[in-house]
């Protein structure tokens, strides 16, 4: 199965709290690409961040750092010293390759994030 | 701004009516996709299309009509939806349809309330 689950519906957290968000996926393949979304409440999709299978080093940018673990086939989003800018909905996904041989992002199904002040 | 742009951004219909969705990129992208974002449902994908040519139809019901006149735009004509179409409907692309390494970019999406 190609899926991806984001266990945690929704997380509220005060401003200037780390938090994490959390990406757990399935794959059959050896070979793949991870992705993660932010989606303001103005409704698009926000690119975050591209990680490849080849590639298990931590990744920081700023507030935002991930951690891939494949051994756990996690992908794990963090933010540090959270704002309230930062309240979105967060999407992880899966870029596979359909049957008719187009892409198509395996999304899970989002973590609601809310900074209050 | 992420170079796709939707329009209308918000749709109220009737079940009778005929409504079409507009999608632009002028990103040089080749592929173009609609996705659909349901409450509580993940991002589904619809439709893809590849120079202007469908090439993926994800099973979606025929009262959802794709087009793509050229590789800058994309429609979605709409016509006797069901309410249980009330959805946001985004648009996105991306370089090649065939490459995983590539991201998408997507639309603000079109918050389509069928009434």
């Amino acid at each position: 199965a190609q899926k991806v689950t984001q266990a945690q519906t929704e997380i509220s957290v005060v401003e200037k709290e780390d938090v994490t968000l959390d990406c757990v996926y399935e794959t059959r393949d050896t070979t793949y690409y991870l992705f993660w979304y932010k989606q303001p409440p103005s409704g698009e999709l926000v690119f975050l961040i591209r990680r490849n299978s080849f590639d298990e080093q931590n990744e920081i940018s700023g507030r935002y750092s991930w951690n891939f673990q494949k051994s756990t086939s996690s992908f794990n989003f963090t933010i540090t010293a959270s704002q309230v800018v930062d309240s979105a909905v967060y999407f992880c996904a899966l870029p596979i390759i359909t049957q008719g041989g187009s892409e198509k992002l395996v999304f899970g199904k989002g973590t609601k994030l809310t900074v209050n002040p | 701004e992420t170079g796709v742009t939707q329009t209308p951004r918000h749709l109220v219909m009737g079940m009778t009516n005929k409504k079409s969705l507009k999608c632009e990129q002028h990103l040089g992208h080749n592929a173009m996709y609609w996705y659909k974002q349901s409450a509580k449902k993940p991002l589904e994908l619809m439709f893809v299309y590849s120079l202007e040519e469908r090439v993926e139809n994800n099973s979606v019901p025929s009262r959802f009509s794709p087009e793509c006149p050229n590789s800058s735009h994309l429609f979605l004509h709409l016509h006797t939806l069901q309410p249980e179409d009330s959805a946001l409907y985004l648009c996105a692309s991306s370089l090649q349809r065939t490459r995983l390494n590539t991201e998408a970019f997507f639309g603000q999406g079109t918050r389509l309330t069928v009434v």
